[in-house]
């Protein structure tokens, strides 16, 4: 079946440091991206997402980048803070309208060290 | 603006018997999925229900069923509860055709 991988599992980075977080996906007919945090004891939260028309897309400190011929996307962070340390899962989309989902990879934990 | 509310936080169960939980969606959203999430290994789909009808379903066993009512209010049941099942069980509701989900905290189900 189709499959998204996630690397690395944990990171750990320098307050103040970039943070990045890659996903490679299977399917070559995923359209959607996105990237979602999970923070302790909470359910995951939408940060970005981006479409297969868009190369990269920006908000704040947060980006994402898309390579639709390698099928790879990744998550970056800058100037990290304490608040980003949390659970980071990327997503694609599968599907159509009958059986859509989304794919998920196993998630990256994220560690700001002060 | 009230949140995805999961009930119950915590259970726990033994072996062979049946659990429901309950998920009440975003105001206005009428989309809910369910997902079972286990320590690294992200999220696994169940299913998604929208107008009370079944959309979407994952590969899980039959053992896994769900419901939503007129109020888009969601339950899922785990019959003949196996060691495995324990993970934290994750509600998610949606506007109509959009992907974006927004989640609840979880139902954290262990199976002794």
């Amino acid at each position: 079946g189709e499959n998204v991988e996630q690397h690395p599992s944990t990171l750990s980075v320098q307050e103040g440091d970039s943070a990045v977080i890659k996903c490679t996906y299977s399917d070559s007919a995923s359209n959607y991206f996105p990237w979602y945090k999970q923070e302790l004891g909470k359910g995951p939260q939408l940060i970005i997402d981006i479409r297969s028309n868009v190369g990269e897309k920006k908000d704040q400190r947060i980006a994402v980048t898309l390579n639709k011929t390698a099928k790879h996307f990744s998550l970056h962070i800058t100037e990290t803070q304490p608040e980003d340390s949390a659970v980071y899962f990327c997503a694609a989309s599968h599907g159509g309208d009958s059986n859509y989902q989304l794919i998920w990879g196993a998630g990256t934990k994220l560690i700001i060290k002060p | 603006k009230a949140g995805v509310t999961q009930t119950p936080r915590y259970l726990i169960k033994t072996r062979g018997q049946q659990v429901t939980l309950s998920c009440s969606p975003i105001s206005g959203h009428r989309s809910v999925s369910w997902y079972q999430q286990t320590p690294g290994q992200g999220l696994q789909f169940l299913f998604e229900y929208f107008s009370e009808t079944q959309r979407n379903k994952g590969n899980f066993p039959g053992r896994f069923s769900g419901r939503q009512f007129s109020n888009s209010r969601s339950e899922m049941n785990v019959s003949t509860l196996e060691l495995g099942d324990s993970a934290l069980y994750l509600c998610a509701s949606s506007w109509v055709g959009d992907e974006k989900l927004f989640f609840g905290s979880g139902t954290q189900l262990s199976v002794l």
